[in-house]
């Protein structure tokens, strides 16, 4: 089955310790993509990765990390997590960066909170 | 900058009713609006995609209607019911821009009653 994986799906964590939320796509597809989504505030871009070692940053990308090493993966990596970090986090994939009218294919998300 | 506005942010529909959800943009760049829907615990997934050379797409009981002059465009969900409760999102992006980019307006919580 054509997936995105998220893990973990829920994360509980304290301020300052790092974590990484991983993802893996088994479509082959080139373009990457984080978002995290807040009440009254949608889903908003924080990394985006247009192949294997191509990253750029999306509209919020401060205190967040990616890397690119692999096709298919796409670790998010907080490096020191604040409060203002709690938030529901999706990967998405589209098989390449000129897949204008091709549908993102999300993750079921992780639900990270930082105390 | 919010470049995609939408409304209502939420919205409760009786059953049977109509659900209209709209958005406007700024960008006159923007030439592919697609509007995903989110259940609980789920991430988005298209539901409905139109481009500016047509006025309405419909597909089922999901219609899409688009107004270029007004830069505006809604999603109508006919005989709404309570299966169709999620989060809407519309979306706009530019094809062509060298890199697959979407902006998301920020989302309608639907809840469609008995």
């Amino acid at each position: 089955e054509a997936q995105v994986t998220q893990n973990p799906r829920y994360l509980i964590t304290v301020t300052g310790k790092k974590l990484t939320v991983t993802c893996s796509q088994n479509m082959n597809h080139e373009y990457m993509s984080w978002y995290r989504q807040d009440p009254g505030l949608g889903l908003r871009q924080i990394y985006y990765s247009m192949n294997v070692e191509v990253t750029d940053k999306g509209d919020v990308p401060e205190g967040y990390k990616v890397s690119r090493k692999e096709k298919r993966n796409f670790p998010l990596i907080l490096e020191s997590p604040s409060p203002n970090q709690t938030s529901l986090y999706f990967c998405a994939s589209v098989p390449s960066p000129s897949s204008y009218n091709s549908p993102l294919h999300f993750g079921n998300g992780t639900r990270l909170t930082v105390t | 900058q919010q470049q995609v506005k939408q409304s209502p942010q939420s919205l409760i529909v009786q059953k049977g009713g109509i659900s209209i959800i709209n958005c406007a943009y700024e960008n006159t760049a923007f030439d592919y609006f697609p509007w995903y829907q989110q259940f609980p615990g789920k991430g988005p997934a298209l539901l409905i995609a139109i481009r500016p050379d047509v006025s309405e797409k419909k597909e089922g009981r999901f219609t899409i209607s688009f107004n270029k002059s007004a830069k505006q465009f809604s999603l109508h969900i006919m005989d709404s019911q309570p299966g169709d409760s999620a989060t809407y999102f519309c979306a706009a992006s530019t094809t062509g821009a060298g890199s697959y980019q979407l902006t998301f307006g920020k989302g309608t919580k639907l809840s469609v009653i008995p």
